[in-house]
């Protein structure tokens, strides 16, 4: 069955690093994958999408890379501010439906 | 501010009741799907509805049901609430780029479900 894994453990880092989050899927070929923000008790927000197509995307501090290859995606913030703090989830979708499939999430703190 | 709302915000009842939680999604969306997130874990999907159609169904309980009515908005029935049901409750939604083939979601703020 179709699979996505992202790192169980919070990903603690220093304010101005740049985190990176992995996304890792099997038994799926997806034709995009989606990077969403979670806030606790908030509803998830939009941040990116690439398709299979593509390799890099960027928007202002956020970069996501696709490697259809290694089945895997890479969320790179840079410039990391403790308001960046919050649970990042990874959504592959595709198909008839176009429904969206999501991964547990990853827990990123950025410490000041 | 996604531009889906969601009502009631908070719930709280006892197991065996039946409870119905209600979407409006974004206008000029035509899809809306729900999604269950217990603590600690994950978006679970439950089902999506699509102008007024079912279109796909995830891990939904047979004692859960949905529908879309024809001014878009949709409705999550649960009913024999059981203590595991408790948990925050998303509704979204989306119009596929029909150019793009991608289909971005807008969550609403959810309803936290608590059965007591």
């Amino acid at each position: 069955s179709q699979k996505i894994e992202q790192n169980s453990e919070a990903l603690n880092i220093q304010e101005g690093k740049t985190a990176t989050l992995t996304c890792n899927y099997t038994n799926y070929s997806p034709a995009y994958l989606q990077w969403y923000r979670q806030d606790p008790g908030r509803g998830p927000v939009f941040l990116l999408l690439i398709r299979e197509n593509e390799k890099e995307k960027r928007k202002e501090r956020l970069k996501v890379t696709f490697d259809t290859t290694l089945k895997q995606s890479l969320f790179h913030i840079t410039a990391s501010q403790p308001a960046d703090s919050a649970t990042y989830l990874c959504a592959l979708g595709g198909g008839a439906t176009n429904k969206l499939i999501f991964g547990t999430g990853t827990l990123l703190a950025v410490q000041p | 501010d996604s531009g889906v709302t969601q009502t009631p915000k908070h719930l709280i009842t006892a197991t065996g009741q039946r409870v119905t939680l209600r979407c409006s999604p974004r206008s000029g969306d035509l899809s809306v799907y729900w999604y269950q997130q217990s603590l600690d874990q994950g978006l679970q999907f439950l089902i999506q509805y699509y102008n007024g159609e079912e279109r796909a169904k995830g891990n939904i309980l047979e004692r859960f049901s949905a529908q879309q009515f024809p001014d878009l908005h949709s409705e999550l029935n649960l009913s024999s609430l059981e203590l595991g049901d408790s948990a925050l409750y998303f509704c979204a939604s989306s119009v596929r780029s029909l150019a793009l083939g991608t289909d971005t979601q807008y969550f609403g703020p959810g309803t936290r479900l608590t059965v007591l």
